[in-house]
């Protein structure tokens, strides 16, 4: 009930084109869906994000689309570039009482080739 | 910027011994998360603070593991005894609070060895 699931596992993209991640959830009690970004090294940091009483989020090159009633939600990375070539989480998370945790995705590592 | 500090960045250590984490969270940031990153797979929560309190530590194996906020501030997490299957990233987040939207920042992370 807790999981995100998320694929695919790896993605190479050539660059200028268009990366697509897609996640699915079964608990409908989420209500915030974060998209994090990792690099080699370093701690997740945070995309972009979306709740569900909207369907789309654009920020740049970047746009989540979230489909309520699949409990499905995807990133679009528009003209990808290298500097794009990262992994990319999917996360969810409920918040009631105190908590708030992430419940992450297992990552899609995303190649852009020049 | 700030930053959510962490150290060590990386840390061996045998089977059996003791291993502590340390975080320093953003300054005002009332909200303190441990998380466990095991190579190829997503962070998962180990424990999470507000303020000085444990809200949630369901995740946390208490038999082994160990974690601290005295003063609300920073954090320590400890491992003992260490044991193979502990060697991950563990990272460290903190946010405002925990409402719906409020942005949580992880640090660098400390990758621990254990051999």
């Amino acid at each position: 009930q807790q999981q995100v699931k998320q694929s695919p596992q790896s993605l190479i993209v050539q660059k200028g084109g268009i990366s697509i991640i897609n996640c699915a959830y079964e608990n409908t009690a989420f209500d915030y869906f974060p998209w994090y970004q990792q690099f080699p090294g370093k701690g997740p940091a945070l995309l972009i994000a979306i709740r569900p009483d909207v369907s789309e989020k654009k920020e740049g090159r970047f746009t989540i689309s979230f489909n309520k009633s699949a409990k499905q939600f995807s990133l679009h990375i528009m003209d990808s570039q290298p500097g794009d070539s990262a992994t990319y989480f999917c996360a969810a998370s409920e918040h009631g009482g105190a908590t708030n945790k992430l419940i992450f995705g297992t990552g899609t590592l995303l190649a852009v080739q020049p | 910027e700030a930053e959510v500090a962490q150290s060590p960045r990386y840390k061996i250590t045998e089977k059996s011994q003791a291993v502590a984490f340390w975080c320093d969270p953003i300054s005002g940031h009332a909200t303190l998360y441990w998380y466990r990153q095991i190579l190829g797979q997503g962070p998962e929560l180990l424990v999470q603070f507000q303020d000085e309190s444990v809200v949630d530590d369901s995740q946390l194996p208490k038999d082994r593991f160990s974690a601290e906020r005295l003063k609300g501030v920073d954090s320590t997490l400890k491992i003992q005894p260490a044991e193979l299957g502990d060697s991950a990233m563990y990272l460290c987040a903190s946010s405002w609070g925990h409402s719906v939207g409020t942005e949580a920042f992880f640090g660098q992370g400390t990758r621990l060895t254990v051999v």
